[in-house]
């Protein structure tokens, strides 16, 4: 079964830190792998998009790094604020099966001020 | 673009009734998603269209729920009946088929059903 996991379930860092968000999947074969946010009550908002053929993509303060061989991705935040807090959830189409995105569980993030 | 409309934004109903949601997909956009968020199961994906054809309906939980999609710019999932279990948050996402792009979402339907 393919399936996507993503630990920590929660963290809480101070503000200013840098932290890794850690997600892993059981198949390699991947077309792609997509980071995303949820704010409380709202929808998801797409961060990074990485397509099988590349190891990481960047925006702002935030990478992304794919080890599609071990089947890994972290998704990077730097120098993190308060307004990062929310859920970060990592989804991965998979080449075989259901060709939708599969999703993990998501890390819910606590920025302390 | 207004991105992918889902309505409506709220819903409160009672075991029994017909509940039905909608959707306007990103104008342009081959393929849509319908996905449900609880906080035991996470995200799980119900259906999916290609070019408004249904091509993955494995995951629609039983014969009460049913989704079309009658043209390239809207489309609905229906409960009927509507039982207790079925509340949660129900997504609509919408993407282009050119070199897997990003996927987009609604801002989610909550369901209540009591």
């Amino acid at each position: 079964k393919q399936e996507v996991t993503q630990i920590p379930a929660a963290l809480s860092v101070p503000e200013g830190e840098n932290l890794v968000l850690n997600c892993s999947f059981t198949d390699s074969a991947i077309y792609n792998l997509q980071w995303f946010r949820q704010d409380p009550g709202k929808g998801l908002t797409s961060l990074l998009l990485i397509q099988s053929s590349q190891r990481e993509q960047t925006s702002g303060r935030l990478n992304a790094s794919l080890d599609k061989s071990s089947g890994r991705s972290t998704l990077y935040i730097a120098a993190s604020q308060p307004g990062d807090s929310a859920t970060y959830l990592c989804a991965v189409r998979f080449v075989t099966g259901r060709r939708a995105l599969t999703f993990g569980s998501g890390t819910r993030l606590q920025v302390q001020p | 673009d207004a991105g992918v409309i889902q309505s409506p934004r709220h819903e409160v109903t009672e075991m029994g009734q017909e509940v039905t949601l909608r959707c306007k997909p990103i104008s342009g956009h081959d393929y849509l998603f319908w996905y449900r968020q609880t906080m035991m199961r996470g995200l799980e994906l119900l259906i999916y269209f290609n070019n408004n054809v249904p091509i993955d309906d494995s995951g629609m939980p039983e014969d009460r729920f049913s989704a079309k999609m009658p043209n390239a710019s809207f489309s609905t999932l229906k409960i009927q009946p509507s039982e207790p279990r079925d509340s949660a948050v129900y997504f609509c996402a919408s993407s282009s088929d050119r070199g897997f792009e990003k996927l987009f979402f609604g801002s989610g339907t909550q369901l209540s059903v009591l």
